[in-house]
């Protein structure tokens, strides 16, 4: 069984700039969320995609948004990037909206 | 607001001791309680506990959920230098659209 996997594991970005990663779901999942982990943070929600819709959305602003693909892999785009924005970005994916979660090895992006 | 406090926030201890992790939450419509482990960047899934006082049980690691005072512990026995990770803590209160609501972790580090 494929897991979830993310690209790319690295990325240095300046204030401004605009960011796209890039998910690829669990083989037979069709939900992904995504996720920002801070240094020493647990991961906070940023939204969910099922079914190619959003599904729900945490407390981030809309310059962070998303799309699903009929593949079911996923990108999370970042907009005029801020320093606050350096982060673990999880991207997890279920069987359905209510089933365990299973989470990609990240995303570490960095603004300077 | 959905809330996961986990506590101790760090532990120290030697290879062979039993270990107990805590998770205490407060949240508006509880589906389940997941723990993860968390080692460098992926966290992998450990357990999803739904029902209160009954045991999940995986080799040295055990978790039971208590639905009445609103708390979850993790144990670990016979612990060895591999089970160093910070430990998530997360409930599932919307059905999948408010995503995991996530606690700060315990980091453990098990001294040789």
């Amino acid at each position: 069984e494929t897991g979830v996997t993310q690209s790319p594991t690295h990325l240095i970005k300046t204030r401004g700039q605009q960011v796209t990663l890039r998910c690829s779901s669990q083989s037979g999942h069709n939900t992904v969320s995504w996720y920002q982990q801070a240094l020493g943070q647990g991961p906070q929600f940023i939204f969910q995609y099922y079914r190619e819709e959003e599904n729900g959305r945490g407390n981030f602003p809309p310059r962070f948004s998303g799309l699903q693909f009929p593949n079911y892999s996923s990108e999370l785009n970042v907009n005029a990037l801020e320093l606050d924005d350096s982060a673990l970005y999880l991207c997890a994916s279920s069987l359905v909206r209510t089933e365990t979660q299973y989470f990609g090895p990240g995303t570490r992006l960095l603004v300077l | 607001e959905d809330k996961v406090v986990q506590s101790p926030l760090s532990l120290v201890v030697h290879e062979g001791d039993t270990v107990t992790l805590n998770c205490s939450y407060e949240v508006t419509n509880f589906r389940s309680l997941l723990w993860y482990k968390q080692e460098k960047k992926a966290p992998t899934f450990l357990f999803m506990l739904t029902s209160s006082g009954i045991e999940k049980k995986s080799g040295r690691l055990s978790s039971i959920l208590d639905k009445k005072e609103l708390f979850s512990i993790l144990n670990i026995t016979a612990t060895q230098t591999g089970d160093s990770a910070v430990y998530l803590c997360a409930v599932d209160s919307g059905g999948g659209a408010d995503g995991l609501t996530f606690g700060k972790g315990t980091h453990l580090i098990i001294q040789p």
